[in-house]
């Protein structure tokens, strides 16, 4: 069946470094591929999404190319900001999976000023 | 205002006193979804529905039950809650196609004890 697995977290930063959290998946189909951000006490919101290889998906500064050779959809900024500390989300959706949305376990983000 | 709401945010309650969890969106989404979030685990799908009077089981769904009887509303439903069950809550809906983000509410934190 279809899975998400993304890197282990806390990740902690100082603020103005670069963020690579890692992402990858197995799919059967060809998935739609969705970056989430959940800020404390909030819900989930969509930061970002691409829907077919080599899309770039962009948004807030967060950018995450969709790799098909490399099953990878790994979400990137180049320069992070106390106010992206919060818990961030790879998924997945697609047709063969009845459009059921699979998610990663979360990455927390810590950026210290 | 789109948005998802959901109702109670915050439940403390005991072992086998039945609640409902309610869920309302104003997009007139015809997919949702209800998650529970545990640490390290990500969020993992209980129940969803495709349409009004169509409901299907996710990855966990022992314990709960819903009902879409309106395409607005998909309450969440614990008949007999025990301590497992205490975990953070999310509702979610999005339109009929896979390729587009879901919309998730604030969020219910439940406590069995």
């Amino acid at each position: 069946g279809n899975s998400v697995t993304q890197m282990e977290g806390p990740v902690t930063l100082s603020e103005e470094a670069f963020l690579t959290i890692n992402c990858t998946y197995t799919a059967t189909g060809y998935p739609s591929l969705f970056w989430y951000v959940q800020y404390p006490g909030e819900g989930l919101q969509l930061l970002l999404k691409a829907t077919k290889a080599d899309d770039k998906g962009s948004n807030k500064g967060f950018e995450a190319t969709y790799r098909k050779e490399t099953t990878s959809f790994h979400l990137e900024k180049g320069s992070v900001q106390v106010s992206d500390s919060a818990v961030y989300f790879c998924a997945l959706s697609d047709r063969a999976g009845g459009f059921k949305t699979i998610f990663g376990a979360g990455t927390r983000l810590f950026v210290k000023a | 205002e789109a948005q998802v709401t959901q109702n109670p945010r915050y439940l403390i309650t005991v072992t086998g006193k039945k609640l409902t969890v309610t869920c309302s969106q104003n997009m007139n989404h015809e997919y949702m979804s209800w998650y529970r979030q545990d640490p390290g685990l990500g969020l993992r799908q209980i129940y969803y529905s495709m349409n009004v009077e169509v409901t299907d089981k996710g990855d966990v769904p022992e314990g709960y039950k819903v009902s879409r009887k309106e395409k607005r509303n998909f309450p969440l439903i614990l008949e007999s809650p025990s301590p497992n069950q205490t975990s953070l809550y999310f509702c979610a809906s999005r339109d009929g196609t896979g390729r587009d983000e879901q919309f998730f509410g604030p969020g219910t934190r439940l406590t069995v004890l």
